[in-house]
C-alpha cells in the first residue's frame, strides 16, 4: 500500500507558466514531510522540510505548503533550469525511514 | 560545511562477483548513515541505516551488507552480485533520526 503519492507523473510547462505539485500521505503521526529536487544521474537535493499543517517555505520560484493529508508544492513563474524530478518523502514516527513518493517530473520549456 | 562523497561513481559487474560501495562524509562528526537504492519507475528504498560505528539495521531482506567501520564511512557490500542488484544507490547523512537526511551524487550499479 503507497503511503505517499506524487501527481501528477510529468508535467510540462511553458517559461512563466505557474503550476504546482501535489504531494499526498496517509502515514499516521507524520514526523516531517521533505521536498527533494533531482537531477538526471545525481542524487536528490534537498529543498524543504514541513512538520505541522498550515505551515510553508519558500525558496526563489518555489513555495512548499502542509495540510494534514498533502503538501503542495508551487512553481511561480518556472525557468527552463527548473526543469528536474521532485520528489516528496514523509517521516513517520518512531521510524528512521523516509518513505518517498514516485516523483514529478518538470520539464520547463523556454 | 558538511560533504558527502560517493565511490566509484558507476560500475559494471558480472552475476556471482562481490561488491564494495563506499560513502563518506566530512564536516561532522558521528551522523546517522542510510544506504538507499532507487530503480527505474519506483521510489527511493531504505536499505539499511546506522546511528553509530558497527550499529547497522536492515530494512528489506536481500542479497546485500553493510558495515560501519569508522564514524564517517559506510560500506555497501555483497558477496555474490545478482541481476536485481542493478539500480542507482544512494548514500545519506543525517545529524540525528529527527532531521533532514542529505543525499550523496550516487553510484550507478550495472550488474550483467
Amino acid at each position: 500500500e503507497d503511503q505517499v503519492t506524487q501527481s501528477p507523473e510529468a508535467l510540462r510547462l511553458q517559461e512563466g507558466e505557474s503550476s504546482s505539485l501535489n504531494c499526498s500521505y496517509t502515514v499516521s503521526g507524520l514526523r516531517g514531510l521533505f521536498w527533494y529536487r533531482q537531477d538526471p544521474g545525481k542524487g536528490p537535493e534537498f529543498l524543504f522540510t514541513l512538520y505541522s499543517a498550515g505551515e510553508e517555505k519558500e525558496k526563489e520560484r518555489l513555495k512548499a505548503t502542509l495540510t494534514k493529508k498533502e503538501s503542495f508544492l508551487h512553481i511561480t513563474a518556472p525557468k527552463p533550469e527548473d526543469s528536474a524530478t521532485y520528489l516528496c518523502a514523509v517521516r513517520q514516527g518512531g521510524s528512521e525511514k523516509l518513505v518517498f513518493g514516485k516523483g514529478t517530473k518538470l520539464t520547463v520549456n523556454p | 560545511s558538511q560533504t558527502i562523497h560517493q565511490w566509484p561513481a558507476t560500475l559494471v559487474q558480472p552475476v556471482g562477483s562481490p561488491l564494495s560501495l563506499e560513502c563518506t562524509v566530512e564536516g561532522t562528526s558521528n551522523p546517522n548513515l542510510y544506504w538507499y537504492r532507487q530503480a527505474a519507475g519506483r521510489g527511493l528504498q531504505l536499505l539499511f541505516y546506522s546511528v553509530g560505528i558497527g550499529q547497522i539495521s536492515s530494512e528489506v531482506p536481500q542479497n546485500l551488507s553493510a558495515s560501519r567501520p569508522q564514524d564517517r564511512q559506510f560500506i555497501l557490500s555483497s558477496k555474490k552480485l545478482l541481476l536485481s542488484d542493478s539500480g542507482f544507490y544512494l548514500c545519506a547523512w543525517s545529524p540525528n533520526s529527527q532531521e533532514t537526511q542529505y543525499f550523496g551524487p550516487g553510484t550507478r550499479l550495472l550488474v550483467l
